[in-house]
């Protein structure tokens, strides 16, 4: 079945620094690819949608200059926290949808947990 | 703005007792619907997808219905074990979002043995 990649799994960073998070799809192209984060005992919240070759669309809310999307290929998006800050601690966990119609199933990774100190 | 919403927040039950976990939603115009299930500190599994023709899903003791006109959904699970024990979440893939999914607020599960 598709598979879709996330690393790390876990990181610890000082405050002010910047960690990047890969999401990849292993056994198909995704040219869309979403990225939630999760804070403790919430649910999941879209962040944005990264877009293959194109800029990303961020939600409400979201800083896009905070929390920088490149999507350099067809299995590859990746998301870095920049200058982290304690309340950027959270679960941030990235899917694709295995197929191109709107109503492909999405498939996700297993999640970051990032904590910064 | 198109919501997903569910009921209850948490959930205690006695094992082998059957339970249904609900799930609503504001807008009729779906893609599909899916259950997953998240263990602490765990990515998501994926239990059932039901595209928008669909009325119903079954996988094991797992059994998902679909009623878009009411904008609800359920997720039956029969005979429960304590490895049932996870936070159970209903995303909805509206139209004209794109494809992404809006989450609920889940329901925590505990199956005491």
């Amino acid at each position: 079945g598709a598979v879709v990649s996330q690393h790390p799994s876990w990181v610890i960073c000082k405050s002010g620094t910047s960690v990047k998070i890969e999401c990849r799809s292993l056994d198909f192209q995704a040219t869309t690819m979403f990225w939630y984060r999760q804070f403790p005992k919430q649910s999941l919240m879209l962040m944005a949608t990264s877009n293959e070759g194109s800029k990303a669309t961020y939600e409400q809310g979201v800083e896009k200059d905070k929390f920088l999307i490149n999507h350099a290929s067809l299995t590859l998006s990746t998301l870095t926290v920049t200058s982290a800050h304690p309340e950027d601690s959270s679960f941030y966990i990235c899917s694709a949808p295995t197929g191109g119609a709107w109503n492909s199933p999405l498939h996700f990774g297993n999640g970051t947990r990032l904590t910064v100190t | 703005k198109q919501e997903v919403t569910q009921i209850p927040a948490a959930l205690s039950v006695p094992e082998g007792e059957n339970l249904v976990l609900n799930c609503s939603f504001t807008d009729s115009a779906i893609y599909n619907l899916q259950w997953f299930r998240q263990d602490p500190g765990k990515g998501l599994t994926s239990l059932l997808l039901i595209q928008s023709s669909q009325r119903e899903q079954t996988s094991g003791r797992l059994n998902a219905s679909l009623d878009k006109s009411s904008g609800r959904s359920t997720l039956y699970i029969a005979a429960s074990q304590p490895g049932d024990s996870a936070t159970y979440l209903c995303a909805v893939n509206f139209y004209n979002q794109g494809g992404k999914l809006i989450f609920g607020q889940g329901t925590e599960l505990s199956v005491k043995p």
